[in-house]
């Protein structure tokens, strides 16, 4: 059973930096893309980042590109989002999600972590 | 970008009743159109797929269909369980895209 726990989620000024930390298990990390998904509070989903499932490529929303980085580290089965430059707008729960189809990119998110809650406030 | 819009935003509906929400795309993205459900503080489950493949364990009373822009997802007999807001998404082109939501509220 596939199973996602998101976790560095916080508080944090405007201009801040945060890293969140997804730890997948119950499938084979390596093969799937993963992406990132946030909601703001009391708002809709919107897609922020993808990884492919071998780190090579890397997918960004215009809103946060230059501003967050995803990345990868199979040897830990975590994904991971570092995010700098932060702003108000950028107050969410994010959570990440593992792609729908193995070795490839089909934007499709089949299971969601829990989420973790990023508040940018001063 | 793809701009997805779900008509009514909000609904209210008695168990047992028929209960069908309507997605349209900004321009054609063929099939590729998913289905996902958010309880209350809960993260989205993914329910259909590729606009009408149910996903596995989802309930047969959940059904999708449509192509082209305009797409629907019908619950046959609303269960109290089904209370939820049901989000569409494209899966056609970077960046997928989500509809703004409908919310499904039991009588």
């Amino acid at each position: 059973q596939v199973h996602l726990v998101e976790s560095g989620g916080g508080v944090v000024q405007p201009g801040g930096s945060l890293r969140l930390s997804c730890a997948s298990s119950g499938f084979t990390f390596r093969s799937f893309g993963m992406h990132w998904v946030r909601q703001a509070p009391g708002k809709g989903l919107e897609w922020v980042a993808v990884v492919s499932f071998d780190g090579s490529d890397t997918n960004y929303a215009a809103s946060v590109t230059g501003r967050f980085k995803i990345s990868r580290d199979t040897s830990k089965n975590t994904l991971y989002l570092q995010m700098h430059s932060l702003r108000t707008e950028d107050t969410a729960v994010y959570f990440c999600a593992k792609e729908g189809c193995g070795g490839g990119d089909c934007n499709t998110f089949a299971s969601w972590g829990q989420g973790t809650l990023v508040t940018v406030s001063s | 970008d793809i701009q997805m819009t779900q008509s009514p935003s909000s609904l209210s509906a008695s168990v047992g009743d028929r209960v069908t929400i309507t997605c349209r795309a900004s321009q054609s993205i063929s099939s590729s159109l998913n289905w996902y459900q958010q309880k209350p503080g809960k993260a989205p489950t993914f329910l259909i797929y590729d606009a009408s493949s149910l996903q596995s364990g989802v309930p047969s009373r959940f059904s999708g269909s449509g192509s082209g822009t305009a797409f629907t997802l019908t619950i046959t007999s609303l269960q109290a369980e089904d209370s939820a807001t049901y989000y569409c998404q494209q899966s056609y082109s970077t960046p997928p895209t989500f509809g703004g939501g409908t919310k499904v509220e039991i009588k």
